[in-house]
């Protein structure tokens, strides 16, 4: 099975709340990612756990805030976020990050609009 | 520098008949090498990778992949293109991007099967 799961599907929200994205995989995948894709365009990575530890932050504002509960969740919270924010958000797993032939296997996605 | 280009950003073709989605490629040492596929309102999905051995890699729904080392290319392809096929293709590439291996996606081609 190679199932990676997101909620919500859909996300508005105002540039003053806090929300969060979640992300779940059952792969017993060591390694999850998430990125940001605008439309049209291939996603970017935004951060990288690598068993459960931040490995790669790629230069994220704070106002995103990832965290990894454990092996098989991912959150990413969310706090005073302006209009350009709005995106699909991708979650993936892989098997290990360190592994220059490791697979990621995307979620479905979270699409995000800030008004 | 290390990159991924598709060289077309739309591709059409009609039902029944061949298709393929090109990609060329730019990295110091080994490539390995992924496509992609993402269907409207979702993720990614993939497909195939070529990692070393045998030029033809076979993957999901009918597709293949050629890659050939002195062109730098890995060109996806179907022998029988169906209306479903029709989505946004992703070709990428694991790649050293300073202290550590990201995957650098293509810019995406848009596929248009015609009934």
């Amino acid at each position: 099975d190679t199932e990676v799961t997101q909620t919500p599907k859909h996300l508005v929200m105002g540039m003053t709340n806090k929300k969060s994205l979640k992300c779940e995989q059952h792969m017993g995948h060591r390694a999850m990612y998430w990125y940001k894709q605008k439309a049209k365009k291939p996603p970017e990575l935004m951060f990288v756990y690598s068993y459960e530890k931040l490995s790669i932050n790629e230069s994220v504002p704070s106002r995103f805030s990832p965290e990894c509960p454990n092996s098989s969740l991912l959150n990413l919270h969310l706090h005073a976020l302006q209009p350009e924010d709005s995106a699909l958000y991708l979650c993936a797993s892989s098997q290990d990050f360190m592994q220059s032939t490791d697979t990621q296997y995307f979620g479905p996605g979270t699409r995000l609009t800030v008004l | 520098a290390q990159s991924v280009a598709q060289p077309e950003d739309q591709v059409n073709v009609a039902e029944g008949n061949p298709l393929t989605v090109k990609c060329t490629y730019s990295v110091s040492g080994n490539p390995y090498l992924f496509w992609y596929v993402q269907y409207p309102n979702r993720g990614l999905q993939f497909l195939l990778k070529y990692i070393t051995g045998d030029n033809l890699v076979k993957g999901s729904y009918g597709f293949e992949a050629e890659f050939n080392k002195s062109q730098t290319s890995f060109h996806l392809k179907k022998p029988s293109a169906l209306v479903s096929d029709s989505a946004l293709y992703f070709c990428a590439v694991r790649a050293k991007k300073t202290s550590y291996d990201k995957v650098i996606f293509g810019p995406g081609t848009s596929l248009s099967v015609i009934p």
